[in-house]
């Protein structure tokens, strides 16, 4: 079956620690996008990528970084210069903006201990 | 920014109600969309309307989109337990490359 395929689920990092979340998508998409969710709140958007080999900053890409080598992997690093990395943060993919929604991962929630 | 805010933030019926909820808008748009969340769960994408579309239903789900009002509301009828979920409007504007998500309408159905 095709989708989005996020991981760990769930993943704590000790203080200035460097964490990357993993996200793999079979469905061919080009598009992909990085989200971090707090509680009781929307989606702001970290960083997308609409090719192999390239990515934008989104509204707050501060203190994270992404590479896309491969068109199926979008990994996102939370490094230590993100003061507060404790958030739920998804994964999504699109294949042609305006035709079809996004199709999101099932999300890792980052936790700092 | 978020471009998309739902109203209510928070919205409880019985079983068998409708539940209706609204977004709002501030920029020119392509299409609108929204899309479900379980707790703890990634987002499910419900429907999309176009920009030119005025309503679209999908099931039981009924969207309508007011371009002058930027304004969309979802309806969902004869709700059940299973339809209790965080709901959230995303636009895709125009002058974007992505989408931007409001702050979701969490909806709970009493059974």
């Amino acid at each position: 079956d095709g989708g989005i395929t996020q991981s760990p689920k769930y993943l704590f990092r000790k203080e200035g620690q460097n964490v990357t979340l993993s996200c793999e998508q079979n469905l061919n998409h080009d598009a992909m996008y990085w989200y971090r969710q707090d509680p009781g709140q929307g989606l702001r958007l970290i960083y997308y990528s609409q090719i192999v080999n390239d990515f934008q900053k989104g509204d707050i890409a501060e203190g994270y970084s992404v590479s896309r080598e491969k068109k199926e992997s979008f990994p996102l690093t939370v490094t230590s210069a993100q003061k507060n990395p404790t958030a739920f943060y998804l994964c999504a993919s699109s294949i042609e903006r305006g035709t079809y929604g996004y199709t999101f991962g099932s999300g890792t929630r980052l936790t700092v201990v | 920014s978020q471009q998309g805010e739902e109203d209510p933030q928070a919205l409880s019926i019985q079983e068998g109600e409708n539940a209706t909820m609204n977004c709002s808008y501030k920029t020119s748009i392509n299409n609108l969309q929204w899309y479900r969340q379980n707790s703890g769960r990634g987002l499910v994408h419900l429907i999309l309307i176009r920009s030119n579309e005025r309503e679209k239903h999908s099931g039981r789900l009924r969207v309508t989109l007011d371009t002058s009002k930027k304004s969309s509301s979802l309806l969902i009828t004869a709700s059940r337990a299973a339809d209790t979920a965080s709901y959230f409007c995303a636009t895709d504007a125009r002058n974007n490359n992505d989408m931007r998500f409001g702050a979701g309408t969490r909806l709970t159905v009493k059974p």
